[in-house]
Order: C-alpha cells, then sequence, then structure tokens
C-alpha cells in the first residue's frame, strides 16, 4: 500500500529538549515536503526536497532542521523545542511533477511544554 | 509572491444541496497549478482536485469540480450533491515556480442532515 508514516504521532516535549520527527515513504517519490498547521494560518511550508542531498528552505523554516539522506526518509529535527512550534505537522511526498497529488502522512501532533 | 485568500472561514450547507468553496490566487508566475485538499475531523490530508493554469475545461473528479476564472484568478471547488461526510476543512493551494504548494486558511465546511 502506498503511504507516508509519520512517527511519532503524538509528542509532547519541554522547551529545549531536541526531538526528531521521522517521515518515510514507500513510492520511490523524490519530492517531499514538511508542513506546519496552525489554526487561522492553513498549512506552511517548513522545508522541502527535491532529492537526495537536496533540501530547500521553505516559508518558516526557523528553528528546524532536516535531511535526506535516502530516498525514502525525510526526517524533521527540532535542535532546540520551544512552545511557538506546538502545531501539527505534516509530511508530504509526491512525484518530481507536482501536477501529481501530493500524499500526506497522518500527521504529528507536537505540544512543547 | 504568491497568495492564497479563502473567504469563508465556515459554511454551513443542507445535505444534498450543492455547495461552492471560494477560493482566489495572486501569482505572477505564468505556469501554475491549483489544487484542493479536504481535511477531515481525523486530521489527514486527502487530495480532491487540481488545476492546471494552461487547462481549458475546468477539472472535475466525481462530486467535485473546479470552476475556473483565469482572469478574475479564481479556482472555487464545486461539491454537488453534499453528504454528512463532505464535513471537513477544505484547503486551497497553488503550486509556485519553486515548486512549493501555497496554502490558503482554509473553510470549514459543516453538512447538516
Amino acid at each position: 500500500e502506498a503511504q507516508v508514516t509519520q512517527n511519532p504521532r503524538y509528542l509532547i516535549t519541554v522547551t529545549g529538549k531536541k526531538l526528531t520527527v521521522t517521515c518515510s515513504q514507500n513510492m520511490n517519490h523524490e519530492y517531499m515536503s514538511w508542513y506546519r498547521q496552525d489554526p487561522g494560518l492553513g498549512l506552511r511550508q517548513i522545508y522541502y526536497s527535491m532529492n537526495v542531498e537536496v533540501t530547500d528552505k521553505g516559508d518558516v523554516p526557523e528553528g528546524y532542521k532536516v535531511s535526506r539522506k535516502e530516498k525514502r526518509n525525510f526526517p524533521l529535527i527540532l535542535e532546540s523545542p520551544s512552545p511557538n512550534q506546538t502545531s501539527l505537522y505534516f509530511c508530504a511526498s509526491s512525484e518530481t511533477d507536482l501536477q501529481e497529488t501530493q500524499y500526506f502522512g497522518p500527521g504529528t501532533r507536537l505540544l512543547v511544554l | 509572491a504568491q497568495k492564497i485568500t479563502q473567504t469563508q472561514p465556515g459554511m454551513f450547507v443542507q445535505e444534498k444541496e450543492a455547495v461552492t468553496l471560494d477560493c482566489t490566487y495572486d501569482t505572477s508566475d505564468q505556469s501554475y497549478g491549483l489544487f484542493w485538499y479536504k481535511q477531515p475531523s481525523s486530521g489527514e490530508m486527502i487530495f480532491l482536485i487540481y488545476q492546471g493554469s494552461y487547462d481549458e475545461q475546468n477539472a472535475t473528479e466525481g462530486r467535485y469540480s473546479l470552476n475556473f476564472q483565469k482572469a478574475r484568478k479564481s479556482a472555487n471547488l464545486v461539491i454537488s450533491a453534499s453528504q454528512l461526510g463532505d464535513s471537513a476543512m477544505y484547503f486551497c493551494a497553488i503550486l509556485d515556480s519553486n515548486y512549493q504548494l501555497i496554502w490558503g486558511a482554509g473553510t470549514k465546511l459543516i453538512i447538516k442532515p
């Protein structure tokens, strides 16, 4: 089954404690992306990757890091989380040509105390 | 810079009626793509429909159709014969020339029985 998986689905942490949210897709997609969703703001792109070892900043990259060492994985790293990073995070993947649909992961709800 | 505006924060519609969700966009790109996604209360993002800027025909997918008016920069989603399961958040998004999806703030649709 074609899917994007994210882990964990729910996470409560404290300010400053490094965390990683994993994202994996099994469709051999080249393009992967991370979004955060906040009420009234819709989805905002954090980082995206056009291919292995190629990553670019989205609209709201501050406080986040990503890596793309393998095609299937695109982890999101918060080196020192802060309460304003409390949000719902989505990973997505698609073929290079984004006229194809993006496949979204189930989302990760993060609460930073 | 690209921008998406969804002017309806929320809508109530009677079951079986058609509903139109508004989306206007602002872009200087000649070539772009427009997407609609559905997010039910469970949180996942579900692709509904895509319209390319050079597509002359309005896109249709089952009960969903996109009323694309290029000169007005409008890409409204029309859902025919609404069902209770259509209750969800709906997001419009535009794909820019950097392969980034820019999202609107969303419209919460509630279908009344």
